[in-house]
This record gives C-alpha cells, sequence and structure tokens, in this order.
C-alpha cells in the first residue's frame, strides 16, 4: 500500500497566530514530499517540494517566510502557516513521492486526506 | 501551466461505462500520463498511470493512443461512488524530481 496521512484534519485559530500540520508516509519512505493548497471550486496548486535533509523548493508566488517547510525525516514533513490571516483559510494537502521498480518515470504521488485551515 | 486539458464535466448513468477524454500533445516520449480523482473535500486518489500501451487495474482502464497526444480513463460500470473530480496529469521536471501541475479536471457526476 501506499498511505499518507496528515494532521490535523481541520483547525480553526485565531488571525496572528502559526498553525503546524504534519504530512506523514505510514508505509513507504519519502524523500520528497510536496504541499498543495486548494481553495473552494478551484484546483489543487502546488506550493512547494519538500526534500528530506534539504531546504524546500517554492514556487513562484508562495512566500517562503510564511509558509515555513520541514522535512526532518523520511516519513514525515511538516508545514507552518506562521502569522495566519484569514486569506490563509484553505484546504492545504500534502502528497508523498513513491518511487516504483520501474524507475523515476514510474514514481507516483501519494496523497494525505487534507487539512482545513480556518483563520478567523 | 498545466499540461493537459480535459471537458470540465460529464454526467455519466449509473452502471454504465463511464469514459474521460484527456488531450496531452506536448507529452514528452518517456513521460507516463497519471490519473487522480478527488470526492469532495478529501485528498486525491491515485487511478491509475501508463506509458504508451493500454493498462488495466482493478479501478478502471487507462486507453493511450498510439501518438500519445490523448488517453482516455474508463468506468466500466460507474456507481454513485464515483461521483467525483478527475485530474490527468503529466508530470514536470524540476530540480531532480518531478511536480504535478493540476488542471481543472473533469467534474463527473454519475446518475442514479
Amino acid at each position: 500500500g501506499a498511505v499518507v496521512s496528515q494532521h490535523p484534519s481541520r483547525v480553526i485559530c485565531k488571525s496572528g497566530t502559526s498553525v503546524k500540520i504534519e504530512c506523514r508516509s505510514l508505509d513507504f519512505q519519502a524523500t520528497t514530499m510536496f504541499w498543495y493548497r486548494q481553495f473552494p471550486k478551484q484546483s489543487l496548486m502546488l506550493m512547494a517540494t519538500s526534500n528530506e535533509g534539504s531546504k524546500a523548493t517554492y514556487e513562484q508566488g508562495v512566500e517562503k517566510d510564511k509558509f515555513l517547510i520541514n522535512h526532518a525525516s523520511l516519513t514525515l514533513s511538516t508545514l507552518t502557516v506562521t502569522s495566519a490571516h484569514p486569506e490563509d483559510s484553505s484546504f492545504y494537502i500534502c502528497s508523498a513521492r513513491k518511487g516504483l521498480a520501474g524507475g523515476p518515470y514510474q514514481e507516483t504521488q501519494y496523497f494525505g486526506p487534507g487539512t482545513r485551515l480556518l483563520v478567523l | 501551466d498545466a499540461k493537459t486539458t480535459q471537458p470540465p464535466s460529464m454526467d455519466c448513468a449509473e452502471g454504465r461505462a463511464a469514459n474521460l477524454p484527456c488531450n496531452h500533445s506536448t507529452i514528452s516520449g518517456n513521460e507516463y500520463v497519471y490519473w487522480y480523482r478527488q470526492i469532495h473535500s478529501q485528498g486525491p486518489q491515485y487511478i491509475i498511470h501508463g506509458l504508451k500501451n493500454n493498462e488495466t487495474n482493478e479501478m478502471a482502464s487507462l486507453i493511450i493512443t498510439e501518438d500519445r497526444k490523448s488517453s482516455t480513463l474508463i468506468l466500466p460500470h460507474a456507481t454513485l461512488r464515483d461521483t467525483a473530480v478527475y485530474y490527468c496529469i503529466v508530470r514536470v521536471a524540476t530540480s531532480g524530481t518531478y511536480k504535478y501541475i493540476f488542471g481543472t479536471g473533469t467534474r463527473l457526476k454519475v446518475l442514479a
């Protein structure tokens, strides 16, 4: 199997506070994980690529100082939304890359269930 | 920008086959086509992927044209639980790995 979990599943916080979201690959090791954001009725938007033991690579327009990513182990990546504001309210989804025997061309991403963030 | 285009929505009668098309005319020769679906308020679920041969698993079949510029995902006997947004993805190489750029997908509604 290829199971990815996220915690928490939903969180409500006050404006100005920080929120940490965890992403875990439960039955495989993932050197690379990805973080996405999804607003209502829109598609997933890639925020950053998280590599174990190194700095994350952020997509254009994503503030790296606001969305802190740490990938300290082969099974855990965390996303911290710092000084959250109402406009950060969204559905945050992580994925973990699982390599297959066929080589890099067959690597597949498996997604977590998502974390719904509401900033008041 | 996403490297694929899909119709925004489709309806399918329960029990009938659902055929979801995808155009990926700029796909490179060694790149796979991936299909995922997203049921409301959940993370995307992997369905199937393929290179040039037709593929089948317990969830679906994938038909890729000979020129590889388009593909069709087939759900052979759609059920109400198959109602979801279906995404066709061709990865983009970046910094030693591959990333997914999601398009708008096809919203499939299975009707009773």
